[in-house]
C-alpha cells in the first residue's frame, strides 16, 4: 500500500463512452500526476499539477480532460477515447517542489477501449 | 527533452546471483535519480535514490552508481531471489519542475 488509490482498477469502454478515473493520496502530497504505461513503451507523462494547478500538459489529446478539485483528488475524465488509448493508466503523488522525493505510485487502472 | 533509455530490455539471472541493470539518461542538468521496481500488475515502488553530488548510494541488497561524466546510472542487486522479478525502471527528476522522466524498462527474471 503505498498511499494512493486508483479506482477502478480495470475498465472497458466504448468509443463512444465517457468515464472517469479516480485517484486519492493520503500522503499529504500536494503534487500529483497521470502518466500513461503502454506496452513496451516509457511511462508517458500526461498531467502535473502543484497544488491544484496544472503546471504540465504534455501534448495530451483532448479526450483526455484532468480535474484536480483538492491536492488529495485527482480525475481523468475519458471521452471518445480510440483503441490505441488502452493502457495502464498511473496515478501518482509527490511533494511539489521536493528536491528529493520520488513519486509515490498508484496500483494503476488498466483501460481497454474497445 | 528529457530521454531516459535503458540498455537491454530483459535480463535473466541465476538466484543467487548479483544482478546489474543499466539506464543512459541525456540531461545532464538532472540532478536526482530513482530506481523504480514493477510487479506485475502494481504500480512502480520506489527502491533507492541517488542525487547527482553522490556516485554512490547503499540501500538493502541494492546499490545505485551514478557517472555523470557519461550520464549513466546502474542498479545492482546482490543475491537476487525469486521476488525481484518485475520490471525495473529508472526515473530522472526534471530540472525545470516536478516532472519525472522514466525509461523503458528492464525486465528481470530470477531462475530459481
Amino acid at each position: 500500500e503505498t498511499g494512493v488509490t486508483q479506482t477502478p482498477r480495470h475498465l472497458v469502454m466504448g468509443m463512444t463512452n465517457k468515464k472517469s478515473l479516480k485517484c486519492e493520496q493520503h500522503l499529504g502530497h500536494n503534487a500529483m500526476y497521470w502518466y500513461k504505461q503502454s506496452a513496451k513503451k516509457p511511462l508517458e507523462l500526461m498531467f502535473v499539477y502543484n497544488f491544484k494547478e496544472q503546471t504540465e500538459n504534455n501534448s495530451v489529446p483532448s479526450r483526455f480532460s484532468p480535474e484536480c478539485p483538492n491536492s488529495s483528488h485527482l480525475f481523468l475524465h475519458l471521452h471518445t477515447l480510440q483503441p490505441e488509448d488502452s493502457a495502464l493508466y498511473l496515478c501518482a503523488s509527490s511533494v511539489a517542489g521536493g528536491v528529493n522525493t520520488e513519486a509515490f505510485f498508484g496500483q494503476g487502472t488498466r483501460l481497454t477501449v474497445v | 527533452g528529457e530521454s531516459v533509455g535503458l540498455h537491454l530490455p530483459t535480463l535473466s539471472v541465476q538466484e543467487g546471483d548479483n544482478s546489474i541493470i543499466n539506464c543512459a539518461y541525456s540531461n545532464s542538468a538532472s540532478d536526482y535519480f530513482i530506481w523504480y521496481k514493477q510487479e506485475s500488475g502494481k504500480g512502480p515502488q520506489f527502491i533507492i535514490d541517488i542525487r547527482s553530488n553522490m556516485d554512490k548510494r547503499q540501500g538493502q541488497r541494492v546499490t545505485v552508481l551514478l557517472n555523470k561524466t557519461v550520464k549513466h546510472l546502474s542498479l545492482q542487486i546482490a543475491a537476487t531471489q525469486p521476488g525481484d522479478s518485475a520490471v525495473y525502471f529508472c526515473a530522472e527528476k526534471g530540472n525545470t519542475g516536478n516532472q519525472f522522466y522514466f525509461g523503458t524498462g528492464t525486465s528481470l527474471t530470477v531462475i530459481p
